[in-house]
């Protein structure tokens, strides 16, 4: 079947700090891949999104490249704001239905 | 562009009441699906409607159930409330196309007590 797995938080980091948020994945075919973000109280924002094999999304200095052979989608960002703070979800979505398979999400704080 | 939007934003109901919640996509978007969200079980995919029939399904007890209307627009209902089914519940919309990215709205905050 498929699922996601991404890394435990909280996670907490000072502003300007290297932020890498682990996700791996199991499919049965060939699904998408996507990083979103959500804001206290809010809903799900789409951050950024790969649709094949060394595909790179990007997004507002985020990054995460999809990797077929590791079954891996990590999000990277090279200098975190304190605006970064939120909880992250990983997540798959396969070609019936449009339903996604969701992360348990990575909670960041980031402190000046 | 107006975005998702769900209605009511909080809700608070007795345990063995129903409920009904509404989601108005995207315009153009076809596919309307639900997610409850809660901090132990975290995104769980209750079900898809793309016009107006269910696509796809989730495991959740036949308690919970929806509809889509021929604007796109979709209900979701809960009977027979119980506690456990306290939760934030997010409707996303999207394109007919697959490997489409889910715009999803702010949700609706349950409280059952």
């Amino acid at each position: 079947g498929n699922s996601v797995t991404q890394m435990e938080g909280p996670v907490t980091l000072s502003e300007e700090a290297f932020l890498t948020i682990n996700c791996t994945y199991t499919a049965t075919g060939y699904p998408s891949l996507f990083w979103y973000v959500q804001y206290p109280g809010e809903g799900l924002q789409l951050l950024l999104k790969a649709t094949k094999a060394d595909d790179k999304g990007s997004n507002k200095g985020f990054e995460a490249t999809y990797r077929k052979e590791t079954t891996s989608f990590h999000l990277e960002k090279g200098s975190v704001q304190v605006s970064d703070s939120a909880v992250y979800f990983c997540a798959l979505s396969e070609r019936a239905g449009n339903q996604f398979y969701f992360g348990t999400g990575t909670s960041l704080t980031v402190i000046p | 562009k107006a975005g998702v939007t769900q209605t009511p934003r909080y809700l608070i109901k007795t345990r063995g009441q129903q409920v009904t919640l509404s989601c108005s996509p995207i315009s153009g978007h076809r596919s309307v699906s639900w997610y409850q969200q809660t901090p132990g079980q975290g995104l769980q995919f209750l079900f898809e409607y793309f016009s107006e029939t269910q696509r796809n399904k989730g495991n959740f007890p036949g308690r919970f159930s929806g509809r889509q209307f021929s604007n796109s627009r979709s209900e979701m209902n809960v009977s027979t409330l119980e506690l456990g089914d306290s939760a934030l519940y997010l409707c996303a919309s999207s394109t007919t196309g697959t490997f489409t990215e889910a715009f999803f709205g702010q949700g609706t905050r349950l409280t059952v007590v």
